[in-house]
């Protein structure tokens, strides 16, 4: 069983479209977190939600609308997708009181 | 501001040779540090993390890491690398709580394995 998975792997999609990508952890676990890993390879949060509220909301636009429906889902909606936006999303997921993180395997977005 | 510094973006050693991959970290208080791989088209699996307490941690496959407060440093080691070694590692401080906070993570090293 994955403990983390989300879903789609890869997403190719044109400017202007609006996708999804859903992240599910069987673990347990309270916290949920997304991620967004540019072309460097630099990674940066983007939100955190403890027991489905929203903890963390980086400096994200407004077309990045995450929705955590219950503590084990946690989804992303991008609006209006841009060039800009190609990169790859890791969802990820923590225990209460433990740092060690447990990653998805990633969902690579290219927006053409 | 917190922030992971990983000053080598791409080493390359012999298979069999011993590894140094260095991390360098700015936080107030007592950290907690964490080194993490990501193989090709993999998200990230833990190695290792330091919170408090003995300052040289062992990891999974063979690596392990020294927390020296004075250096701000948490290098990882390995003293036999493996080819399947290759791969991308990031050191990372970990902020707030465990319920409230992130963890902010260096640029990466990437590292090559020679035959």
């Amino acid at each position: 069983d994955t403990a983390v998975s989300q879903t789609p792997k890869y997403l190719v999609t044109q400017m202007g479209n609006d996708k999804s990508i859903k992240c599910e952890q069987n673990l347990g676990h309270d916290t949920m977190y997304w991620y967004k890993q540019d072309s460097k390879k630099f990674l940066k949060i983007m939100f955190s939600y403890n027991n489905k509220e929203l903890i963390i909301n980086e400096t994200v636009p407004n077309r990045f609308s995450p929705k955590s429906p219950d503590k084990a889902h946690l989804n992303l909606h991008i609006n209006s997708l841009e060039l800009g936006d190609s990169a790859v999303y890791f969802c990820a997921s923590s225990a209460q009181g433990n740092y060690g993180y447990t990653f998805g395997s990633g969902t690579r977005l290219t927006v053409v | 501001a917190q922030s992971v510094t990983q000053p080598d973006i791409h080493i390359t050693v012999s298979e069999g040779a011993s590894l140094e991959l260095r991390c360098n970290y700015s936080y107030g208080a007592t950290p907690y540090l964490f080194w993490y791989v990501q193989s090709p088209g993999q998200g990230l699996q833990l190695l290792l993390k330091y919170f408090s307490g003995d300052t040289l941690v062992q990891g999974i496959k063979g690596f392990e890491a020294e927390f020296k407060r004075s250096q701000s440093s948490f290098n990882l080691r390995k003293p036999s690398v493996h080819w399947s070694d290759a791969a991308e590692y990031f050191c990372a401080v970990a902020t707030g709580s465990s319920n409230t906070g992130k963890l902010i993570f260096g640029q990466g090293t990437t590292l090559q394995v020679k035959p």
